[in-house]
C-alpha cells in the first residue's frame, strides 16, 4: 500500500506561476525525495530532502519538509512548459529499509504556455 | 550519479509468455529495486535485489511470478512469468544508497495482449 498522500492529484496553471504539491506520509522516514516523470518514461530524480532538514533549494524548486506533520512540499516557481508532467514524492524509512522507496500517488502538472 | 540501462524498452507479449527484463548500472552497486508502475498509477516495490542472495520480495509480490537474478553488482533481471493483461504496466529497476538520491532507469513499458 502508498504510505504516501500528494495534493492536489492535478494542477494546471499558466507559464510563470508557481505550483505548489504536497506531500503526506504516515511512518517516521530518513529522507523523502521528490521525482518527475515525463509521458509515463522513466524518473529523473530533484531533489532529497533528509529527515533533519528543514528545507532545501534546487534552482526553481524548493522542497520543505515538516517530520512533526509528516509533511512536504514542492514549490516550482516561475513554471514553464517543460514542467508538465507528474510530480511524486517517495520516502525511504531507513535502518534495514533503506532504499526502499514508498511512493505517493503523484501530481499531475500541466503548464500552459 | 549511477547511469543505468534497462532492456527492453518495451515489448508487446501474448498472454502466458514470460518475458525478462534486463537491468545494467555503469558501476557496483549494493543495492537494486525492481518497481511496477501500473497504467495512471503510482510506483510500487516488487523486491530487492541483492548480490549473493535472494531477492527480498514485498507484499503481493511472489517469486514463482516475478524470478530475479543478481549475478554480480552491475546487473539484474526481473522475469514476468505467465503474463496476463494485469501484468501490463512500466517496470522499473533502480540504485539506492543509503540517504543517498535513489536513480531510476528509463524503465520497460510492458504490454499483454
Amino acid at each position: 500500500s502508498q504510505q504516501g498522500e500528494e495534493d492536489p492529484q492535478a494542477l494546471s496553471i499558466q507559464e510563470g506561476e508557481n505550483a505548489t504539491m504536497n506531500c503526506s506520509y504516515k511512518t517516521s522516514i530518513n529522507n523523502l525525495q521528490w521525482y518527475r516523470q515525463n509521458s509515463g518514461r522513466g524518473l529523473v530524480h530533484l531533489i532529497l530532502i533528509r529527515s533533519n532538514e528543514r528545507e532545501k533549494h534546487s534552482g526553481r524548486l524548493r522542497v520543505t519538509l515538516d517530520t512533526s506533520k509528516k509533511s512536504s512540499s514542492l514549490l516550482i516557481t516561475a513554471s514553464r512548459a517543460a514542467d508538465t508532467a507528474s510530480y511524486f514524492c517517495a520516502t525511504d524509512a531507513g535502518g534495514t529499509s533503506y532504499g526502499k522507496l514508498t511512493f505517493g500517488q503523484g501530481t499531475i502538472l500541466t503548464v500552459h504556455p | 550519479s549511477a547511469v543505468i540501462s534497462q532492456k527492453p524498452s518495451r515489448d508487446i507479449c501474448q498472454r502466458g509468455t514470460s518475458l525478462t527484463i534486463q537491468c545494467q548500472v555503469d558501476s557496483q552497486v549494493t543495492m537494486m529495486f525492481w518497481y511496477r508502475q501500473q497504467p495512471g498509477q503510482s510506483l510500487t516495490l516488487i523486491a530487492t535485489a541483492n548480490q549473493g542472495s535472494e531477492a527480498t520480495y514485498e507484499s503481493g509480490f511472489v517469486i514463482d511470478k516475478f524470478p530475479i537474478s543478481r549475478p554480480n553488482l552491475t546487473f539484474s533481471t526481473l522475469t514476468v512469468s505467465n503474463m496476463s493483461p494485469e501484468d501490463s504496466s512500466i517496470y522499473l529497476c533502480s540504485v539506492g544508497y543509503s540517504n543517498q538520491p535513489q536513480h531510476f532507469g528509463d524503465g520497460t513499458r510492458l504490454s499483454i495482449l
